[in-house]
């Protein structure tokens, strides 16, 4: 089955660029997506096909995909942005969605 | 604006079911798939089956399949699902979300959940 790979963690200083991956073979013939989740809340769409934004998300979140791997770089990173990030694809083989394993953002 | 409204939380004994409803409002119910996603506690997110309702559709997981049973009821824009032989490992919060797909270049199918429930707490203890 197809897999999806995170960095379990990463750390930023307030203002900086963060840069969270997902690796999966040949991810970048994909469609990749992204979902914020804080603490006790539901998961929130916050890239959908690689790098489109949803209405209402701020613009320092951007989304590319490309060979094996997808990112999310969030811009000017603010305390508010510290939550758990996972990717998301679709595994053509089966028609099932795979999520990455999840990314713990801190913000220093 | 879509709304997922899930039921209450629920306790069970190992070796019984659940069943979790997530009432669907503001959109076509009908014309997207409704995926069921869990979360045990400290974990990842987990894609456990979907329900296309025009059509009665079901697609399921391999881990959960013959254990999970996703239905819809399409007179009340609501979908349910039922976990059979519950396990400790189970004890997990349990999301409805609203899947969006679409076929875009070269065949590849884009899918996004755009919408959640609140989530349920599904609790396994004896």
């Amino acid at each position: 089955s197809y897999e999806l790979t995170q960095p379990p963690s990463v750390s930023v200083s307030p203002g900086q660029t963060a840069s969270i991956t997902c690796s999966g073979d040949k991810l970048g013939d994909k469609y990749a997506c992204w979902y914020q989740q804080k603490v006790g809340q539901s998961p929130v769409l916050l890239i959908y096909q690689n790098s489109k934004r949803p209405s209402g998300i701020p613009e320092r979140f951007s989304g590319s995909n490309s060979g094996n791997t997808a990112t999310l770089t969030i811009s000017g990173t603010q305390a508010m942005d510290e939550a758990d990030y996972y990717c998301q694809a679709w595994d053509s083989s089966t028609a099932h969605v795979v999520f990455g394993g999840g990314t713990k953002l801190t913000v220093l | 604006q879509v709304q997922l409204v899930q039921s209450g939380a629920e306790v069970k004994k190992p070796g019984s079911s659940v069943k979790v409803s997530c009432k669907a409002s503001g959109g076509t119910f009908s014309s997207y798939s409704m995926s069921w996603v869990r979360q045990a506690p400290g974990q990842g997110l987990e894609w456990m089956g979907r329900i296309f309702p025009i059509l009665g559709i079901t697609n399921y997981a391999q881990k959960f399949q013959g254990r999970v049973t996703i239905t819809a009821d399409k007179s009340t824009s609501t979908a349910y699902m039922e976990l059979s032989s519950l396990r400790f490992e189970d004890t997990a919060v349990y999301y409805c979300a609203r899947e969006k797909s679409i076929r875009l270049s070269q065949g590849e199918v884009a899918t996004e959940f755009d919408y959640w429930g609140q989530g349920t707490l599904v609790t396994v203890s004896s």
